[in-house]
Protein backbone atom coordinates (compact mmCIF):
# COMPACT_ATOMS: atom_id res chain seq x y z
CA UNK A 1 0.00 0.00 0.00
CA UNK A 2 1.03 3.46 -0.86
CA UNK A 3 2.19 6.21 2.26
CA UNK A 4 3.22 9.68 2.32
CA UNK A 5 4.89 11.17 4.73
CA UNK A 6 5.32 14.80 6.35
CA UNK A 7 8.61 16.35 7.85
CA UNK A 8 8.60 18.13 10.23
CA UNK A 9 4.70 17.82 11.96
CA UNK A 10 5.50 21.61 13.21
CA UNK A 11 7.70 24.31 12.92
CA UNK A 12 8.52 27.26 14.34
CA UNK A 13 11.16 29.90 12.51
CA UNK A 14 11.91 33.83 12.86
CA UNK A 15 11.29 35.97 9.85
CA UNK A 16 13.79 36.05 7.25
CA UNK A 17 15.27 32.67 8.14
CA UNK A 18 15.07 29.45 5.87
CA UNK A 19 12.71 26.80 5.32
CA UNK A 20 13.15 23.40 3.83
CA UNK A 21 10.08 20.85 4.29
CA UNK A 22 10.18 17.35 2.81
CA UNK A 23 7.19 14.91 1.57
CA UNK A 24 8.15 11.28 0.65
CA UNK A 25 5.88 9.03 -0.49
CA UNK A 26 6.35 4.98 -0.45
CA UNK A 27 4.59 2.35 -2.45
CA UNK A 28 4.59 3.64 -5.49
CA UNK A 29 6.08 4.91 -8.82
CA UNK A 30 6.36 8.15 -10.99
CA UNK A 31 3.48 9.70 -8.89
CA UNK A 32 1.96 13.19 -9.49
CA UNK A 33 2.91 15.40 -6.37
CA UNK A 34 1.20 18.63 -5.12
CA UNK A 35 1.80 21.23 -2.29
CA UNK A 36 -0.72 23.13 -0.70
CA UNK A 37 -1.30 25.70 1.70
CA UNK A 38 -4.29 25.75 4.28
CA UNK A 39 -4.79 29.06 6.09
CA UNK A 40 -7.93 29.59 8.57
CA UNK A 41 -11.29 30.09 6.36
CA UNK A 42 -9.44 29.64 2.92
CA UNK A 43 -9.41 26.42 2.24
CA UNK A 44 -6.67 24.60 0.48
CA UNK A 45 -4.49 26.91 -1.84
CA UNK A 46 -2.54 24.57 -4.78
CA UNK A 47 0.95 26.25 -4.66
CA UNK A 48 3.41 23.65 -6.77
CA UNK A 49 2.76 20.11 -8.50
CA UNK A 50 4.97 17.82 -10.21
CA UNK A 51 4.54 15.13 -12.87
CA UNK A 52 8.11 14.04 -12.77
CA UNK A 53 11.53 14.58 -11.25
CA UNK A 54 12.57 18.36 -12.01
CA UNK A 55 9.33 19.39 -13.61
CA UNK A 56 7.60 21.67 -11.09
CA UNK A 57 4.81 23.91 -12.22
CA UNK A 58 3.92 26.85 -9.45
CA UNK A 59 0.48 28.01 -8.94
CA UNK A 60 0.72 31.10 -7.66
CA UNK A 61 3.76 33.58 -7.17
CA UNK A 62 5.09 33.79 -3.68
CA UNK A 63 8.33 33.43 -1.50
CA UNK A 64 8.29 29.86 -1.87
CA UNK A 65 10.01 27.38 -4.02
CA UNK A 66 9.68 23.39 -4.92
CA UNK A 67 11.79 21.12 -6.37
CA UNK A 68 11.67 17.36 -6.92
CA UNK A 69 15.07 16.09 -6.68
CA UNK A 70 13.64 12.14 -6.55
CA UNK A 71 10.93 10.56 -8.12
CA UNK A 72 9.04 9.96 -4.59
CA UNK A 73 10.57 13.07 -3.01
CA UNK A 74 9.17 16.60 -3.28
CA UNK A 75 10.53 19.60 -0.74
CA UNK A 76 9.21 22.86 -0.26
CA UNK A 77 11.70 25.68 0.12
CA UNK A 78 12.29 29.40 1.18
CA UNK A 79 15.31 31.33 1.48
CA UNK A 80 13.82 34.09 3.83
CA UNK A 81 10.37 33.59 5.53
CA UNK A 82 7.89 35.92 5.49
CA UNK A 83 5.03 36.47 8.04
CA UNK A 84 2.87 35.36 5.56
CA UNK A 85 4.22 32.13 4.84
CA UNK A 86 2.71 30.60 8.54
CA UNK A 87 -0.02 27.84 7.89
CA UNK A 88 -0.22 24.47 7.24
CA UNK A 89 1.08 22.85 4.39
CA UNK A 90 0.01 19.68 2.92
CA UNK A 91 1.53 17.40 0.55
CA UNK A 92 -0.75 15.26 -1.73
CA UNK A 93 -0.08 12.91 -4.69
CA UNK A 94 -1.63 11.08 -7.28
CA UNK A 95 -1.00 8.35 -9.87
CA UNK A 96 -0.24 9.59 -13.18
CA UNK A 97 -3.22 10.07 -15.10
CA UNK A 98 -5.39 9.71 -11.87
CA UNK A 99 -7.79 12.03 -10.41
CA UNK A 100 -7.42 10.88 -6.56
CA UNK A 101 -5.34 12.91 -4.56
CA UNK A 102 -4.35 11.18 -1.04
CA UNK A 103 -2.81 13.73 1.04
CA UNK A 104 -0.09 13.65 4.09
CA UNK A 105 -0.26 14.14 7.79
CA UNK A 106 0.91 17.75 7.42
CA UNK A 107 3.40 20.15 8.37
CA UNK A 108 2.11 23.42 10.66
CA UNK A 109 4.62 26.30 10.06
CA UNK A 110 4.32 29.26 12.49
CA UNK A 111 6.66 32.04 11.66
CA UNK A 112 7.46 34.68 14.20
CA UNK B 1 -13.28 28.94 -14.69
CA UNK B 2 -13.95 25.50 -11.93
CA UNK B 3 -15.19 26.62 -9.08
CA UNK B 4 -16.68 25.06 -5.50
CA UNK B 5 -18.89 26.85 -3.15
CA UNK B 6 -19.77 25.38 0.40
CA UNK B 7 -22.53 27.66 1.63
CA UNK B 8 -22.38 26.55 5.17
CA UNK B 9 -19.29 27.84 6.93
CA UNK B 10 -20.26 26.04 10.10
CA UNK B 11 -23.18 23.27 10.45
CA UNK B 12 -24.19 22.16 14.28
CA UNK B 13 -26.11 18.94 14.97
CA UNK B 14 -27.41 16.48 17.43
CA UNK B 15 -25.65 13.17 17.60
CA UNK B 16 -27.83 10.56 16.02
CA UNK B 17 -29.47 13.61 13.18
CA UNK B 18 -29.11 13.33 9.97
CA UNK B 19 -26.32 15.60 7.95
CA UNK B 20 -26.30 17.21 4.38
CA UNK B 21 -23.53 19.34 3.85
CA UNK B 22 -24.14 21.29 0.77
CA UNK B 23 -21.63 21.68 -2.44
CA UNK B 24 -22.28 23.37 -5.77
CA UNK B 25 -19.63 23.47 -8.57
CA UNK B 26 -18.88 25.58 -11.95
CA UNK B 27 -17.51 23.46 -14.29
CA UNK B 28 -18.18 23.53 -18.13
CA UNK B 29 -18.01 19.59 -18.82
CA UNK B 30 -18.90 16.22 -16.72
CA UNK B 31 -16.73 17.10 -13.39
CA UNK B 32 -14.65 14.97 -11.22
CA UNK B 33 -16.09 15.30 -7.47
CA UNK B 34 -14.75 14.73 -4.35
CA UNK B 35 -15.33 14.75 -0.66
CA UNK B 36 -12.62 15.20 1.80
CA UNK B 37 -12.48 15.30 5.73
CA UNK B 38 -10.06 16.51 8.00
CA UNK B 39 -9.65 16.30 11.74
CA UNK B 40 -8.14 18.99 13.70
CA UNK B 41 -4.41 19.18 13.05
CA UNK B 42 -4.10 16.61 10.78
CA UNK B 43 -4.21 15.74 6.73
CA UNK B 44 -7.29 15.22 4.65
CA UNK B 45 -8.75 11.80 4.40
CA UNK B 46 -11.14 10.97 1.16
CA UNK B 47 -14.29 10.36 2.01
CA UNK B 48 -15.37 9.46 -1.84
CA UNK B 49 -15.43 10.52 -4.94
CA UNK B 50 -17.60 10.42 -8.36
CA UNK B 51 -16.73 10.00 -11.46
CA UNK B 52 -19.35 8.34 -13.78
CA UNK B 53 -22.26 6.11 -13.73
CA UNK B 54 -24.10 5.76 -10.64
CA UNK B 55 -25.02 9.22 -9.16
CA UNK B 56 -25.95 8.52 -6.06
CA UNK B 57 -22.30 7.39 -4.37
CA UNK B 58 -21.29 5.56 -1.38
CA UNK B 59 -18.18 6.54 0.76
CA UNK B 60 -16.33 5.22 3.77
CA UNK B 61 -17.34 5.95 7.44
CA UNK B 62 -21.40 5.78 6.20
CA UNK B 63 -20.90 8.71 4.20
CA UNK B 64 -23.13 9.00 0.83
CA UNK B 65 -23.03 11.86 -1.89
CA UNK B 66 -25.28 12.39 -4.99
CA UNK B 67 -24.54 14.05 -7.80
CA UNK B 68 -27.19 16.42 -9.41
CA UNK B 69 -26.07 18.29 -12.68
CA UNK B 70 -29.15 19.79 -13.38
CA UNK B 71 -28.15 21.43 -9.91
CA UNK B 72 -24.47 20.98 -9.96
CA UNK B 73 -24.53 20.13 -7.06
CA UNK B 74 -22.24 17.71 -4.86
CA UNK B 75 -24.12 16.97 -1.65
CA UNK B 76 -23.02 15.09 1.22
CA UNK B 77 -25.06 13.19 3.44
CA UNK B 78 -25.29 10.76 6.60
CA UNK B 79 -28.24 9.38 8.39
CA UNK B 80 -26.95 9.23 11.89
CA UNK B 81 -24.38 11.54 12.51
CA UNK B 82 -21.51 10.46 15.30
CA UNK B 83 -19.68 12.46 18.06
CA UNK B 84 -16.30 11.46 15.70
CA UNK B 85 -17.54 12.92 12.72
CA UNK B 86 -17.12 15.99 14.17
CA UNK B 87 -14.39 17.65 11.43
CA UNK B 88 -14.06 19.92 8.98
CA UNK B 89 -15.34 19.07 5.55
CA UNK B 90 -14.24 20.01 1.66
CA UNK B 91 -15.88 19.20 -1.15
CA UNK B 92 -12.94 19.59 -4.80
CA UNK B 93 -13.85 19.24 -8.34
CA UNK B 94 -11.34 17.83 -10.63
CA UNK B 95 -10.58 19.21 -14.39
CA UNK B 96 -10.65 15.44 -15.27
CA UNK B 97 -9.32 15.99 -18.84
CA UNK B 98 -7.25 12.43 -18.12
CA UNK B 99 -4.31 14.05 -18.46
CA UNK B 100 -1.16 13.70 -16.10
CA UNK B 101 -2.00 16.85 -14.40
CA UNK B 102 -5.75 15.65 -12.25
CA UNK B 103 -5.45 18.94 -10.14
CA UNK B 104 -8.21 19.58 -8.28
CA UNK B 105 -9.93 23.07 -7.03
CA UNK B 106 -11.42 23.10 -3.27
CA UNK B 107 -14.14 24.45 -1.18
CA UNK B 108 -13.43 26.56 1.52
CA UNK B 109 -14.86 23.95 3.98
CA UNK B 110 -17.81 22.83 6.59
CA UNK B 111 -16.91 22.62 10.12
CA UNK B 112 -18.95 20.03 11.28
CA UNK B 113 -19.97 20.39 15.74
CA UNK B 114 -21.99 17.48 16.81
CA UNK B 115 -23.76 18.00 20.06
CA UNK B 116 -24.11 15.25 22.35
Amino acid sequence: SQTIHQWPATLVQPVGSPLSLECTVEGTSNPNLYWYRQAAGRGLQLLFYSVGIGQISSEVPQNLSASRPQDRQFILSSKKLLLSDSGFYLCAWSRQGGETQYFGPGTRLLVL
Amino acid sequence: AQSVTQPDIHITVSEGASLELRCNYSYGATPYLFWYVQSPGQGLQLLLKYFSGDTLVQGIKGFEAEFKRSQSSFNLRKPSVHWSDAAEYFCAVGAGYGGSQGNLIFGKGTKLSVKP
